[in-house]
């Protein structure tokens, strides 16, 4: 099983560039990073994935280095609206009977004018 | 938009009573997974099922929580007899499965246990 370490808290202000890195130390092979965004009274909303290298969409980055021990999202010129807790979650594809999915305590950003 | 849905929302009760939370998942999904949501916990993975067989449960109490899927639409998770140590945020996510792993979560249910 492969648990995540993140940092508990972040600040940052808007429009700028805000890294978030998770660990994941004991990461297998067949295991996938998955990054989800919860705000507040909602539950977490899926933000992006990927195995390795560089990932991007329309709203962050993930950046995976070779050795795959760690994984870093980047979200570029946060707005207010960005504040929340983001999670990086290890798992992996299929989720068979002996895997376990495991939520670390996530990295709450706050977002300042 | 295709959501993933819970009933209730909110719901106080008192020990010992039965309760029992109800997810829609979006549809044509086929994996079901539930969730437990507390301060001190975080988010805890409680069961997932896939095709509506259980593939994981290990994360539930078996004495007194249960969960099930009557049909591809409709996932429960009961507790009986409720403790105090339940409340939390009770949250459903469903998934296309297939190697496509992204969950989508549900808006919860909070929990309150007197």
């Amino acid at each position: 099983l492969a648990k995540t370490t993140q940092p508990i808290s972040m600040d940052s202000y808007e429009g700028q560039e805000v890294n978030i890195t998770c660990s994941h130390n004991n990461i297998a092979t067949n295991d996938y990073i998955t990054w989800y965004q919860q705000f507040p009274s909602q539950g977490p909303r899926f933000i992006i994935q990927g195995y390795k290298t560089k990932v991007t969409n329309e709203v962050a980055s993930l950046f995976i280095p070779a050795d795959r021990k760690s994984s870093t999202l980047s979200l570029p010129r946060v707005s207010l609206s960005d504040t929340a807790v983001y999670y990086c979650l290890v798992g992996s594809r299929g989720y068979s009977s002996a895997s376990k999915i495991i939520f670390g305590s996530g990295t709450r950003l706050s977002i300042r004018p | 938009d295709a959501r993933v849905t819970q009933t209730p929302r909110h719901k106080v009760t008192e020990m010992g009573q039965e309760v029992t939370m109800r997810c829609q998942p979006i549809l044509g999904h086929n994996t079901v997974f539930w969730y437990r949501q507390t301060m001190m916990q975080g988010l805890e993975l409680l069961a997932y099922f896939r095709n509506r067989a259980p593939l994981d449960d290990s994360g539930m109490p078996k004495d007194r929580f249960s969960a099930e899927m009557p049909d591809a639409t409709l996932a429960t998770l009961k507790i009986q007899p409720s403790e105090p140590r339940d409340s939390a945020v009770y949250f459903c996510a469903s998934g296309l499965g297939g190697g496509q792993e992204t969950q989508y979560f549900g808006p919860g249910t909070r929990l309150l246990v007197l």
